[in-house]
């Protein structure tokens, strides 16, 4: 059963400080997605990461694939309120001809003033 | 520019009574998706759909069914709304390789009483 694990689930930061998410997941996709979500809004998407070793970036966010550990993170470089969100990690895969899309559980991010 | 958008972000709905969701995406896209998403157990995929005429169950189609007479509309239907069906409904899209991110609609909270 394809399963998709994030830590932590919840997390306060200072501004200005590093922070990383985790994503592991349970099957061998080599797909990782990763999502926000305001509060009260629906998800937009952040990354797509195709390929073992895939590391995309924008402004304070980097998200990477290590597809052999099955892991993927979000590192956050010098946290800014604006980043308080969910971010949801997802994977897609085939098993046992069914396609899947499974997403993670969710972080919450505060980053205090 | 990417739109899904959903019939209602807010319904209150009666025991019993039957609920109809819809959701329109203008992407021209084959995939579409329903989501349901409750605290602590993130998003969760109820039926999905990769053609007109064509559905899949997803993890908990329980208690839910789906329409798909148009490529952009898709519609989820409650037979006999419970309470324990009170949540944010989220529509999906996507291209139809497995490779796409989805887009999202802006979601409709549901609540039953």
């Amino acid at each position: 059963e394809l399963k998709v694990e994030q830590n932590p689930l919840f997390l306060s930061m200072q501004e200005g400080k590093n922070y990383t998410i985790y994503c592991n997941y349970s099957t061998t996709s080599d797909r990782l997605y990763w999502y926000r979500q305001d509060p009260g809004k629906s998800l937009e998407s952040l990354f797509v990461l195709l390929s073992n070793g895939a590391v995309k970036q924008e402004g304070r966010l980097m998200a990477s694939l290590d597809t052999k550990a099955r892991l993927s993170t979000l590192h956050i470089t010098a946290a800014v309120h604006d980043l308080s969100a969910t971010y949801f990690c997802a994977v897609d895969s085939l098993e046992s001809g069914t396609y899947k899309y499974i997403f993670g559980t969710g972080t919450r991010l505060k980053v205090l003033a | 520019d990417v739109k899904v958008t959903q019939s209602s972000r807010y319904l209150v709905k009666r025991t019993g009574e039957k609920v109809f969701l819809e959701c329109v995406q203008d992407m021209d896209h084959e995939n579409m998706f329903w989501y349901r998403q409750d605290p602590g157990l993130g998003l969760r995929l109820i039926y999905f759909s990769y053609d007109v005429k064509m559905k899949e169950k997803g993890d908990i189609p329980e208690g839910y069914s789906v329409s798909r007479e148009k490529k952009e509309r898709f519609s989820l239907i409650l037979e006999s709304a419970s309470t324990n069906q009170t949540s944010m409904y989220l529509c999906a899209s996507s291209p139809p390789l497995q490779w796409k991110t989805q887009y999202f609609g802006p979601g409709t909270r549901l609540l039953v009483l």
